[in-house]
């Protein structure tokens, strides 16, 4: 069946990079997304990716697809404090309506 | 922007009540979800509709119910509240175009539904 996983935490210090890894197994799923978490608060859509593409950046972040090992990362470069939240990964396959499978989140610490 | 809004944010009941959670979606979103995020747990998919239609279904227990109005609205029924209902509990919406249909779900701030 469907299933993601991403590791559970992740710290870094402010201004480093931080990569968050994710791997999936639906072989069908062909959109891939990053959400961000703060406490509290809602699902924040970040970016997301076709499978048909390798790398799509967008500002501080940087998402790499690599189809073939099912592995999915996001990059956030000069991580700020602001940055702390869970992030959590998602697939969903290529059909209007279904739901999106998302992994157990990282969480992500930033330190000053 | 304007953004999916549910209603209400928080909400009290004690077992055995019943609730209905509402959510408005983004205007011109044609599709609904709903999710159940249980604490520390990443969203779960419940039911979503697509043109006043399920479009799939999930881990909605027979307890719940869900519909989609006309103007796009949806409602959560969620009945025989047990305490393991406790949860947030989330909305997205998203624009469907067929046979594409990639765009995002976005989603609203969440209903904290809290079962004493």
């Amino acid at each position: 069946g469907e299933d993601v996983e991403q590791s559970l935490f992740l710290s870094v210090r402010e201004g480093d990079s931080s990569v968050i890894n994710c791997t999936y197994t639906d072989s069908s799923s062909t959109y891939l997304y990053w959400y961000k978490q703060e406490p509290g608060a809602g699902l924040q859509l970040l970016t997301y990716i076709f499978s048909n593409m390798d790398m799509k950046q967008d500002q501080r972040l940087t998402v790499l697809l690599n189809k073939k090992d099912k592995h999915l990362s996001l990059r956030i470069a000069d991580t700020q404090t602001g940055d702390s939240a869970i992030y959590f990964c998602a697939e969903k396959e290529d059909q209007a309506g279904t739901a999106l499978i998302f992994g157990k989140g990282t969480t992500l610490s930033v330190s000053s | 922007a304007a953004g999916v809004i549910q209603s209400p944010r928080h909400l009290i009941k004690e077992k055995r009540e019943t609730a209905t959670l509402k959510c408005y979606p983004i205007p011109r979103h044609d599709t609904v979800y709903w999710y159940q995020q249980g604490p520390g747990q990443d969203p779960q998919f419940l039911i979503s509709f697509y043109e006043k239609m399920q479009s799939d279904k999930g881990s909605i227990p027979d307890r719940f119910s869900a519909q989609q109005f006309s103007d796009y609205h949806s409602e959560l029924n969620m009945s025989s509240l047990e305490l393991g209902d406790s949860a947030l509990y989330f909305c997205a919406s998203s624009l469907s175009s067929f046979p594409d249909s990639n765009q995002p779900q976005h989603f609203g701030d969440g209903t904290r539904l809290s079962i004493l």
